[in-house]
């Protein structure tokens, strides 16, 4: 199993320019999640999924950001315009379905630095 | 969501057992207590959760307090790959519930 792959690893964009972060869930789980973590703030929850249906987006921090999942297997998280305060890492987690204490399997997470 | 008290930093001694606490005396009767930790330039990964008994699995065991205001994650002999930081996460039971993280603890291992 290849667990959560994340890409890209690292991004590197200017302020205004649009980022899209991609996520595919290990295959079989039914939930995925997006967090973000900075110093300040630490891992935040931004938005979950089950059955690709979003569930709470209530952590999304402004009409900037916007996730999708099309499918099972596969997820975005876009910024559109980007803004230097988004400088961040970007989890992207996985699990059965969430709610019954099912274990989340995290992605190695996405670099964003906002110039 | 129940609030949660953990020390910012703890330090250890390698092949030596650690106790890392964590209050939550808000906890409701239906959540059960996870625990992840952080290893460095990585992403959280689960360690072991339980709702009232004492549990045991292959990375920890979980020591609950009877009044359930409190737990203690146990690493029985620390090593130098277990330095990270440690979440303890009060987590509703049912549909659509969240994992949200507090501020954790980061545990430090001297060799």
């Amino acid at each position: 199993d290849a667990g959560v792959i994340q890409s890209p690893r690292h991004e590197v964009t200017e302020m205004g320019q649009e980022v899209t972060l991609r996520c595919k869930p290990i295959s079989g789980h039914n939930s995925l999640f997006w967090y973000r973590q900075t110093m300040m703030r630490g891992l935040e929850l931004l938005i979950y999924f089950n059955n690709n249906v979003p569930i709470d987006d209530s952590g999304m921090p402004e009409d900037r950001f916007s996730a999708k999942m099309p499918n099972a297997s596969f997820s975005t998280l876009k910024i559109q315009p980007s803004e230097p305060r988004d400088s961040a890492v970007y989890f992207c987690a996985s699990s059965l379905l969430a709610g019954f204490n099912e274990k989340l399997f995290f992605g190695s997470g996405t670099q964003l630095s906002v110039l | 969501d129940a609030k949660t008290t953990q020390p910012n930093s703890m330090e250890s001694n390698e092949e030596e057992p650690v106790h890392l606490p964590c209050n939550h005396s808000t906890i409701s009767g239906t959540d059960y207590i996870h625990w992840y930790r952080q290893l460095p330039s990585q992403g959280p990964e689960y360690v072991i959760h339980g709702l009232t008994s004492n549990v045991n699995n292959r990375m920890a065991s979980l020591a609950i307090a009877e009044d359930r205001k409190s737990s203690t994650l146990i690493l029985h002999r620390a090593t130098l790959r277990d330095a990270a930081v440690y979440y303890c996460i009060p987590r509703r039971t049912g549909a659509n519930s969240k994992l949200t993280f507090g501020k954790g603890i980061t545990l430090s291992v001297r060799p």
